[in-house]
């Protein structure tokens, strides 16, 4: 079972450069979510997404963009990185009501901001 | 607000022993969800259990066990016999809605088992 998937695992970006994290998920869950982790540190939440066409931010928005086309993916836009950018990023994904909130996480995009 | 504590920032222990993961939580509603979740060396993060607010069982999963007390508000995890393999940051969370968009994290406990 995938699961929940993201890429790129790595990478390394340049001060002022953009790119886009991938997520993707087959669970049929309605919720997404972006969370980063800083070193030595737990996970905060950037954006999260409660179904298609539907965003929102979560505690630490700035600097990021997420958009939500269909039920299985949910990108995370970086725009003009910045070194405080260096993190693990972790999607997320849960059901919709009923079943629970067990929130299932990708396996994590290491980003380094040089 | 909700949060949640873990006081334990990294422990040691030497395999076979029993260690317990301490967990601290505070919130408002009376309506609430708990985790654990164990992230190993390779990074990714592994559900390990879920509890609600009206369940005060404690609950036993190999040598795996939670301690879910609300006088006290705290959400325990033992392990049992450790092993290397349970070598791993341990994060604890809350959330108080169905929903997760209100899902806070502890800040996690890194256990070490040494062989």
């Amino acid at each position: 079972n995938a699961g929940v998937t993201q890429t790129p695992k790595f990478r390394i970006l340049k001060i002022g450069q953009s790119m886009t994290l991938q997520c993707t998920q087959d669970m049929n869950h309605n919720y997404m979510y972006w969370y980063r982790q800083d070193p030595g540190m737990g996970l905060k939440l950037i954006y999260y997404s409660v179904g298609a066409g539907i965003t929102d931010k979560g505690e630490v928005p700035n600097g990021y963009n997420v958009s939500r086309s269909t039920t299985e993916d949910f990108p995370l836009r970086l725009e003009l990185a910045a070194p405080s950018q260096t993190s693990v990023y972790f999607c997320a994904s849960s059901a919709y009501r009923g079943t629970g909130n067990t929130i299932y996480f990708g396996e994590g995009s290491w980003l380094t901001v040089v | 607000a909700q949060k949640v504590t873990q006081a334990q920032t990294e422990i040691s222990v030497v395999e076979k022993e029993d260690v317990t993961l301490d967990c601290v939580y505070e919130t408002r509603d009376t309506t609430y969800y708990l985790f654990w979740y164990k992230q190993p060396p390779s990074g990714e993060l592994v559900f390990l259990i879920r509890r609600n607010s009206f369940d005060e069982q404690n609950e036993i999963s190999g040598r795996y066990s939670w301690n879910f007390q609300k006088s006290t508000s705290s959400f325990n995890f033992t392990i049992t016999a450790s092993q290397v393999v349970d070598s791993a940051v341990y994060f604890c969370a809350l959330s108080e809605d169905n929903y997760g968009q209100n899902f806070v994290f502890g800040p996690g406990t890194r256990l070490s088992v040494l062989p």
